[in-house]
Formats: C-alpha cells, sequence, structure tokens
C-alpha cells in the first residue's frame, strides 16, 4: 500500500515570497491533516479537511497561509508571503472518514514532510 | 484534549529493554491512550495504542496502569533504530469536548540508543 506522498521535499525561499506543498494521502483516506513542526517541537496542526471540506482551521495563519483540497483526494498548502518564522517542516497525515460518535482506535499515517527555509 | 507529561528525554543501551513512561492524570473514560515516534527527518508513525488493557504488537507493548492516569510504552530490545522522539497522545471520541480527531502532540521524549 503506497504511504502518503509530499512534495517537494525540500524547498529554499527568500522572505515575502511564495511557495506551494502538495500532498496524496492514501487512497480511500478521506481525513487529511497538514501539520507545522518547528525545529525541537512537536507537529502544530494547522488544518483539517474532511473529503473537501474544512473540519478545523483554528491554528491556520489565514492572513499568509491557504489550504484546499477541491477533489477530496489532493491538497495543497500556500504561503504567500513568506516570513523568517514559517521555516518548519510541513507534515500532512490522512486517515480514514472520521464521523460524530467514533472511538479513536484508527491510526493516522504521515507523509516525510516538506522542509522549508525563509531567508 | 487532555494533556499529558513525558520526560525529555532517556537513554538506553542497545539490546536493553526501554521503559518509556507518559502520565495523563486528567484522562476521561473514553480517551485512548496512543504512542506515535518520529525517526530523524521522517513524519511520525503509528507505534501501539489502547483503551484499558496491555496491548501488545510487532514494534512494542503497551502497559496502562489500572486507574488509566498512566501508561508506559516497551521497546523489548532497543536497537539503534529505534532512535526518535516518542510522543504519547489521548484521543477522545469524535465529538466530545469539541474533538475533530486530529492528533495533539506534545514535546515528546527523545530516546537515544547508545550500542
Amino acid at each position: 500500500e503506497a504511504g502518503v506522498a509530499q512534495s517537494p521535499r525540500y524547498k529554499i525561499i527568500e522572505k515575502r515570497q511564495s511557495v506551494a506543498f502538495w500532498c496524496n494521502p492514501i487512497s480511500g483516506h478521506a481525513t487529511l491533516y497538514w501539520y507545522q513542526q518547528i525545529l525541537g517541537q512537536g507537529p502544530k496542526l494547522l488544518i483539517q479537511f474532511q473529503n473537501n471540506g474544512v473540519v478545523d482551521d483554528s491554528q491556520l495563519p489565514k492572513d499568509r497561509f491557504s489550504a484546499e483540497r477541491l477533489k477530496g483526494v489532493d491538497s495543497t498548502l500556500k504561503i504567500q508571503p513568506a516570513k523568517l518564522e514559517d521555516s518548519a517542516v510541513y507534515l500532512c497525515a490522512s486517515t480514514l472518514r472520521i464521523s460524530p460518535g467514533q472511538v479513536m482506535n484508527t491510526e493516522a499515517f504521515f507523509g516525510q514532510g516538506t522542509r522549508l527555509t525563509v531567508v | 484534549d487532555a494533556k499529558t507529561t513525558q520526560p525529555n528525554s532517556m537513554e538506553s543501551n542497545e539490546e536493553e529493554p526501554v521503559h518509556l513512561p507518559c502520565n495523563h492524570s486528567t484522562i476521561s473514560g473514553t480517551d485512548y491512550i496512543h504512542w506515535y515516534r518520529q525517526l530523524p527527518s521522517q513524519g511520525p508513525e503509528y507505534v501501539i495504542h489502547g483503551l484499558t488493557s496491555n496491548v501488545n504488537n510487532r514494534m512494542a507493548s503497551l502497559a496502562i496502569a489500572e486507574d488509566r492516569k498512566s501508561s508506559t510504552l516497551i521497546l523489548h530490545r532497543a536497537t539503534l533504530r529505534d532512535a526518535a522522539v516518542y510522543y504519547c497522545i489521548l484521543r477522545d471520541v469524535i465529538g466530545r469536548s469539541s474533538n475533530t480527531g486530529k492528533l495533539i502532540f506534545g514535546q515528546g521524549t527523545t530516546l537515544q540508543v547508545k550500542p
């Protein structure tokens, strides 16, 4: 079974430039997450999708970050314009569909991440 | 989501057992205890999860205290490839306390394995 695919693996940009990351989740996984991991910290959720709808984007800096999952499969995360503090690893994860009342006895699968350096 | 407390770092010798503790004193009755680990330059990967009873799989064992306020991840024979950050995470029923199913990561425990 193919895992969660992310690209690119590495990206270096100058501040105020824009950048986009791509994620292809595991086939059949309706729920998709984007996490930001700053060096030395645990991952922090940016946005969660269920199919093509947003479930939670409370931690997404919406003035510069945007994300979409138009057909409920692939997703892109964009930063425009980038700041120095956006330097981090951006992780995509997916899991099977989540429903109200569901007990959390399923696992999430993560991609290898995209390491962004803003200079 | 209820919080967990883990030591920042631990050391182990290769081929010896490792016990990674996690405290979760405010755990609810419906919280599952999940463990993930993150190898260097990789995304987190699932290790094991449990609710009340001890659990075993090919990677590790999970020992859950009777009052569920703490748990221990057990690696039976540590190898150099087990050097990673280990995260203990509580996951509640979807919809309880506004839970959407997301994983909330703390700092985790950085495990060093010495040859």
